[in-house]
């Protein structure tokens, strides 16, 4: 079946205006995250969805930084006024609920985010 | 928080011979403990996980990592490395009562087998 995809898988930007990542996550898969890696730095977790529960924003390193997902669908994670220190890979992956004891996220190729 | 060690940056090693790559976490809690592979221009694929049970857990390509909660260690090993097992592999942590389930990453290793 269909992974995890991202768009776009590339995006240049000017400094100081907003862009917006998009994730389709494996359907049927409750769990969506959103994380950076920044060159020569391991991944950093950004935001948590889970169903229909308040999300986990506790990673998101700014206010500039935000991210809605449309039911277990969807996600857009929005960076607004990017700064150079944005330029990073960002990473969605998904995963069942946690009653399955799987634990397993399935990461999407990712955008490659460069602020010029 | 959590944090991951992963001491090597790099590890160059010559085909057919063996590999570790060193993976340390922080804290004592109750934890899940992955490594996740990065291969040339390709997405994140989970390699191996521990979740409960056997402290020794095994892939489908050879690698075996084991559990070692004194020493709060999860090191991966493969007894004989093969030119396809170049790549960048990432442990990763997740808190087992956190609720969030989010995975705390090391910084990576590349591991470079030299025919």
């Amino acid at each position: 079946g269909a992974g995890v995809s991202q768009s776009p898988s590339n995006k240049v930007t000017e400094k100081g205006k907003d862009v917006e990542l998009r994730c389709d996550p494996i359907s049927g898969h409750t769990a969506l995250y959103w994380y950076r890696q920044r060159l020569g730095q391991g991944l950093e977790f950004l935001i948590y969805f889970q169903g229909n529960s308040a999300p986990d924003k506790s990673g998101l390193p700014s206010d500039r930084f935000s991210a809605e997902r449309t039911g277990e669908s969807v996600s857009t994670l929005t960076i607004q006024r990017t700064q150079q220190e944005d330029s990073a890979v960002y990473l969605c992956a998904s995963s069942l609920t946690w009653t399955t004891s799987s634990y397993e996220q399935y990461f999407g190729p990712g955008t490659r985010l460069t602020v010029t | 928080a959590q944090s991951v060690t992963q001491l090597d940056s790099q590890v160059p090693v010559f085909e057919e011979a063996p590999v570790e790559l060193r993976c340390n976490y922080s804290s004592s809690v109750s934890v899940y403990l992955f490594w996740y592979v990065q291969y040339p221009n390709q997405g994140l694929q989970l390699l191996l996980k521990y979740l409960s049970g056997s402290t020794l857990v095994e892939s489908i390509n050879g690698f075996e990592a084991e559990f070692n909660k004194s020493q709060t260690s999860f090191h991966l090993r493969k007894p004989s490395v093969h030119i396809s097992d170049t790549a960048e592999y990432f442990c990763a942590v997740m808190d087992s009562g956190a609720g969030s389930y989010q995975l705390t990453f090391g910084k990576g290793t590349k591991l470079s087998v030299i025919p």
